[in-house]
């Protein structure tokens, strides 16, 4: 079975400030890792994914997210947020043999001014 | 570009009444799943669909749940006795034959039981 823990459950950054949320997961089996983002009252958009190959996976509105496998870890980062940038985001892990998505629990990051 | 889409967009419903959710995949889709989240929860998975059968399903898709591809577009969830915990919004999803099989959400359907 899988698990994802986001361990941060809200982070609140200035606009223009680096930010980095933290993923990290179990799986006894070969897994794909899934960034997703969700605005207020709006479904899922998919960020970026890891299948395989290189670590390091850039997605849209210029976030990225690197792959560790030694640590089980896929971190979400994005070197200068916008307001605009304000949502939950939720790091998901899907078996490569499987069918259902596992979510974490979800950070809202939070962009002030 | 395509995309998921769901109605209604927000049902409300007694407590015992039997509530239809509908879905519309992405036309070359073959992968079909429903997840739900409870307000201020995480995203659950309820169900995948393949080749008009349940391919997975979670210990929360109970008898009182049931999926259907009633035609070539849409894909329902049905939940035959609402109860007041199964308020949540409602996901649908799809995916290609691909090997990724990377899911593409719709917007949700908001459920209230009252």
């Amino acid at each position: 079975a899988q698990s994802v823990t986001q361990l941060d459950s809200q982070v609140p950054v200035f606009e223009e400030a680096p930010v980095e949320l933290r993923c990290n997961y179990s799986s006894s089996v070969s897994v794909y890792l899934f960034w997703y983002v969700q605005y207020p009252n709006q479904g899922l958009q998919l960020l970026l994914k890891y299948l395989s190959g290189s670590t390091l996976v850039k997605g849209i509105n210029g976030f990225e997210a690197e792959f560790n496998k030694s640590q089980t870890s896929f971190h979400l980062r994005k070197p200068s947020v916008h307001i605009s940038d304000t949502a939950e985001y939720f790091c998901a892990v899907a078996n490569t043999g499987g069918f259902k998505t596992i979510f974490g629990a979800g950070t809202r990051l939070f962009v002030k001014a | 570009e395509p995309e998921v889409t769901q109605t209604p967009s927000h049902q409300v419903t007694q407590m015992g009444q039997e509530v239809i959710l509908r879905c519309v995949p992405i036309s070359n889709h073959l992968y079909f799943y429903w997840y739900r989240q409870i307000l201020g929860q995480k995203v659950e998975f309820l169900v995948s669909f393949y080749n008009n059968e349940i391919s997975e399903k979670s210990e929360i898709f109970d008898d009182q749940f049931s999926v259907e591809r009633p035609d070539g577009s849409n894909f329902t969830l049905k939940i035959r006795s609402t109860k007041l915990e199964d308020s949540a919004m409602y996901f649908c999803a799809s995916s290609a034959q691909s090997p990724d099989r990377t899911q593409y959400f719709g917007p949700g359907t908001r459920l209230t039981v009252l």
